[in-house]
């Protein structure tokens, strides 16, 4: 069965520095990986996904995927702090399924 | 856009008595709909997936004769929380997907229960 696992647990950063989130996977027919985003109070929200190994960049946010290493990785360059929010990786397998294992988030703080 | 909409947003219910919740895709053609419970410490658990033309499929723990899922045509589907505990508190999450997109999630369903 898939485990995903996300670190840290939580982190902090000054305004205008640089994020980075972890995440492993355990299962090594996974295709397709996902950051979602969660506001308090809200459903999460997909920032960006990722199929291919190497980086992937939208804007300040650039993924990174090392699929021979298990290893998904998020990067936000000069955090605003409306980026605070729980950040989750998510896995999944198929492109026409809905089946998604989410690691158990990130808490990403940014202070002005 | 493509939007999810979940209601009711929040809900109380007695112990033992039971709750259903919808959700609507909104934009797209929700052809996969998964519904997820959320824990007060933000862990997810996949409850069940529903796929047009494929049988509702539930993960370990959860059952067809505990958590119903209807999932008529490809804007709607609702879940029914039967018998209601305390350890079945949690924000239900559904997440609805077209072929190649991302999974849309609504707000929730936020379940309580006293």
């Amino acid at each position: 069965q898939q485990k995903v696992q996300q670190s840290p647990e939580s982190l902090i950063v000054p305004e205008g520095g640089m994020a980075s989130l972890n995440c492993t996977f355990s299962d090594r027919n996974s295709q397709y990986f996902w950051w979602y985003r969660q506001h308090s109070g809200e459903g999460p929200k997909a920032l960006m996904s990722i199929f291919s190994n190497g980086d992937k960049k939208e804007g300040r946010f650039t993924a990174h995927l090392n699929k021979a290493s298990l290893h998904v990785s998020l990067h936000i360059k000069d955090s605003q702090p409306s980026d605070s929010a729980l950040y989750f990786c998510a896995v999944g397998k198929g492109t026409n399924t809905g089946k998604l294992t989410f690691g158990d988030g990130t808490v990403l703080t940014v202070k002005p | 856009g493509a939007l999810v909409y979940q209601y009711p947003r929040r809900t109380i219910c007695k112990s033992g008595t039971s709750m259903r919740m919808e959700c609507q895709a909104v934009g797209f053609q929700a052809t996969s709909v998964a519904w997820y419970r959320q824990s007060p410490q933000k862990t997810f658990e996949l409850i069940a997936l529903s796929t047009v033309n494929s049988a509702i499929k539930y993960e370990q723990n959860f059952t067809q004769e505990k958590f119903p899922i209807s999932h008529p045509n490809l804007s709607f589907s609702s879940m029914t929380v039967l018998n209601a505990y305390l350890e079945d508190r949690g924000l239900y999450l559904c997440g609805a997907r077209a072929p190649d997109t991302e999974v849309f999630f609504g707000k929730g369903t936020r379940l309580t229960v006293v």
